[in-house]
């Protein structure tokens, strides 16, 4: 049962058009919310992060936006550069009975491509 | 100041055979995780650390153990390596539960 899911396995933009990617949940018992970007052959890196309590949060080109009712976050890129071409993860923190320990759960994962 | 760093870089194991994978992050962050990731898939947790000497399970800790004894350091033990558990192997720190984790390179484990 995969509580976080990216269903769109690869997103192809135009460099300098919006890119926008999407991830959905299940469980209610996430109150955190971090975008990982992935180039071939390393680890992850920190994007974002977006807690529950809030449904916008903002990073210079980097925007998330948290939609609780819908169990839906989405990142937009603006503009998108060719450098931005990499896998992107949404994660999700598990928190139980006021307890978190930073346990996250993976989407798996969508590959962008910009096009220069 | 070189983060969080992982050795080896890449093996190939026998089924049978068991290693260690280490890791080390020189943040000084209490909190340490590792993962697998298996082709087209996302990272799922094999076993977390809150501190040096406290350890608990991921989602997927079968077959592998683990042990913190520092809060540098914390190494990932396979014993009696198996197909099922050729992945790339991440190990994350980070400073709490609500910070971002920093995630070292990886290793890349191959059993045949």
């Amino acid at each position: 049962d995969q509580q976080v899911k990216q269903n769109s396995p690869s997103l192809s933009v135009q460099e300098g058009r919006i890119s926008i990617l999407n991830c959905d949940y299940t469980n209610s018992m996430f109150d955190y919310f971090l975008w990982y970007k992935k180039y071939p052959a390393e680890g992850p890196t920190f994007l974002i992060s977006i807690s529950s309590i809030k449904d916008k949060n903002e990073d210079g080109r980097f925007t998330v936006f948290l939609n609780k009712s819908a169990k839906h976050l989405s990142l937009h890129i603006v503009p998108s550069q060719p450098g931005d071409s990499a896998v992107y993860f949404c994660a999700a923190n598990f928190n139980a009975g006021g307890t978190s320990y930073g346990k996250l759960t993976f989407g798996q994962g969508t590959i962008l491509t910009v096009h220069p | 100041n070189a983060g969080v760093t992982q050795t080896p870089k890449f093996r190939i194991l026998k089924i049978g055979q068991s290693m260690t994978l280490q890791c080390t992050q020189d943040m000084n962050h209490n909190y340490m995780y590792w993962y697998r990731q298996d082709p087209g898939m996302g990272l799922k947790l094999i076993y977390y650390s809150v501190g040096a000497g406290i350890t608990d399970k991921g989602e997927v800790p079968n077959g592998y153990n683990v042990s913190r004894s520092t809060t540098e350091d914390f190494p990932l033990r396979l014993e009696l390596a198996a197909p099922s558990q050729t992945s790339v192997y991440f190990c994350a720190s980070s400073k709490g539960p609500y910070n971002e984790q920093f995630f070292g390179p990886g290793t890349r484990l191959t059993v045949l």
